[in-house]
């Protein structure tokens, strides 16, 4: 069965800090991974897409990696700010079923000032 | 930029009612999904569509419907509302061959 596990379910740093969060998903023939962010009660809004024969894309203050042999893809923020709190969500596409998207629980973010 | 649009942020309605929930996107993009999302359970999908009158059945189906009668828009349809559909639903579009999917704003429905 295709599943995508996030860790931790929740996250409190200090403002400034680096930091990471991780996705893992079984069967490494992906097509694509995309990492999202939701604000309480609002909608999804993607960060970053990685497509499966990248290793890693960057945004901002955000970088993107993404290892198909571990099974594996991190987000990394650097210089957290308080306007970074929130719900970050990975969702991978096995491809070849019209864009179905498996999501992670998510990780809770909070960025402390 | 692509945007997806859901017709209501909140919506009320009683047991027992006809519910029809609209997305329109404007980026003629071939994909289209209903989400919905619960805590504890995260996103589910609940029907998508790759192509006009085209749909496929999600993971949790049962007790809706969805119509897709133009490329733009995707409708799902609650045929009749229970409390355990009180939900946060989520419409998405992707376009094919690249599956980035984009997401509206969602809708907070109550059934009472």
């Amino acid at each position: 069965k295709q599943e995508v596990t996030q860790i931790p379910a929740a996250l409190s740093v200090p403002e400034g800090e680096n930091l990471v969060l991780n996705c893992s998903f079984t069967d490494s023939a992906i097509y694509n991974l995309q990492w999202f962010r939701q604000d309480p009660g609002k909608g999804l809004t993607s960060l970053l897409l990685i497509q499966s024969s990248q290793r890693e894309q960057t945004s901002g203050r955000l970088n993107a990696s993404l290892d198909k042999s571990s099974g594996r893809s991190t987000l990394y923020i650097a210089a957290s700010q308080p306007g970074d709190s929130a719900t970050y969500l990975c969702a991978v596409s096995w491809g070849n079923q019209g864009g179905k998207l498996i999501f992670g629980q998510g990780t809770e973010l909070s960025v402390k000032p | 930029d692509v945007k997806v649009t859901q017709s209501s942020r909140y919506l009320v309605k009683r047991t027992g009612e006809k519910v029809f929930l609209e997305c329109v996107q404007d980026m003629d993009h071939e994909n289209m999904f209903w989400y919905r999302q619960d805590p504890g359970l995260g996103l589910r999908l609940i029907y998508f569509s790759y192509d006009v009158k085209m749909k496929e059945k999600g993971d949790i189906p049962e007790g809706y419907s969805v119509s897709r009668e133009k490329k733009e828009r995707f409708s799902l349809i609650l045929e009749s509302a229970s409390t355990n559909q009180t939900s946060m639903y989520l419409c998405a579009s992707s376009p094919r061959y690249v599956d980035e999917a984009f997401f509206g704003q969602g809708t907070r429905l109550t059934v009472v």
